[in-house]
């Protein structure tokens, strides 16, 4: 159980595109998903919350016009980064738990922008 | 605020050796505590976990970590290392001090764990 995915696992797209991350709790309901970010070599990052129903809180930093969040149901999350530049390439890795107290991770989105 | 520290970037064995992986948080509420490892290119699994109760927890592949309040560490522990441990192990502490995100996880700087033959 306790089963998190993420789509697509690899994407690559040119400068100034936009690109949609999908994570879906597959064998529960989430009201809370998180959105890290994680560079070479690095450890991960908080983004943002995710809140069904409500806007996400994103970290100090994070722009929330650049990384659109919307938790539109209890299993289903999404992280846009709109118009994508270079340094936005990185692994984007969401989690999400039957209790927000224990959170799974999914295989994580390698995003490249060219 | 939480915060971890992973002593060590790089900790090498040999097969069968011990393996100790070293963990110290700080939390202003009772912590949870999370060991989850990385292989590359995937996303984190999770292999144990202390919520309240024993301080001594078990979990996948052999892994244990004893939460030690007095000491504020979690350390993680393999008795004999086996080739497939190779990868990169992340500790972290959960947020649980409540508001919007409730259960977040402040990771530490990750080890990686070599396994020499």
């Amino acid at each position: 159980g306790a089963v998190v995915s993420q789509h697509p696992s690899w994407v690559i797209c040119k400068s100034g595109t936009s690109v949609k991350i999908e994570c879906r709790s597959l064998d529960f309901q989430a009201t809370t998903m998180f959105w890290y970010r994680q560079f070479p070599k690095q450890s991960l990052m908080l983004m943002a919350t995710s809140n069904e129903g409500s806007k996400a809180t994103y970290e100090q930093g994070v722009e929330k016009d650049k990384f659109l969040i919307n938790h539109a149901s209890l299993t289903l999350s999404t992280l846009t980064v709109t118009s994508a530049h270079p340094e936005d390439s990185s692994f984007y890795i969401c989690s999400a738990g039957p209790v927000p107290e224990t959170q799974y991770f999914g295989p994580g989105t390698r995003l490249l922008v060219l | 605020a939480q915060s971890v520290t992973q002593l060590g970037s790089h900790v090498s064995v040999s097969e069968g050796a011990l393996v100790l992986l070293r963990c110290n948080y700080s939390s202003s509420v009772p912590p949870y505590l999370f060991w989850y490892v990385q292989y590359p290119n995937q996303g984190l699994q999770l292999l144990l976990k202390y919520t309240t109760g024993a301080t001594l927890v078990k979990g996948i592949n052999g892994f244990e970590a004893e939460f030690k309040k007095s000491e504020t560490s979690f350390h993680l522990t393999k008795p004999s290392a086996h080739m497939s441990d190779a990868a990169e192990y992340f500790c972290a502490v959960s947020d649980l001090s409540g508001g919007t995100s409730y259960g977040k996880l402040t990771f530490g700087q990750g080890t990686i764990l070599t396994v020499h033959p």
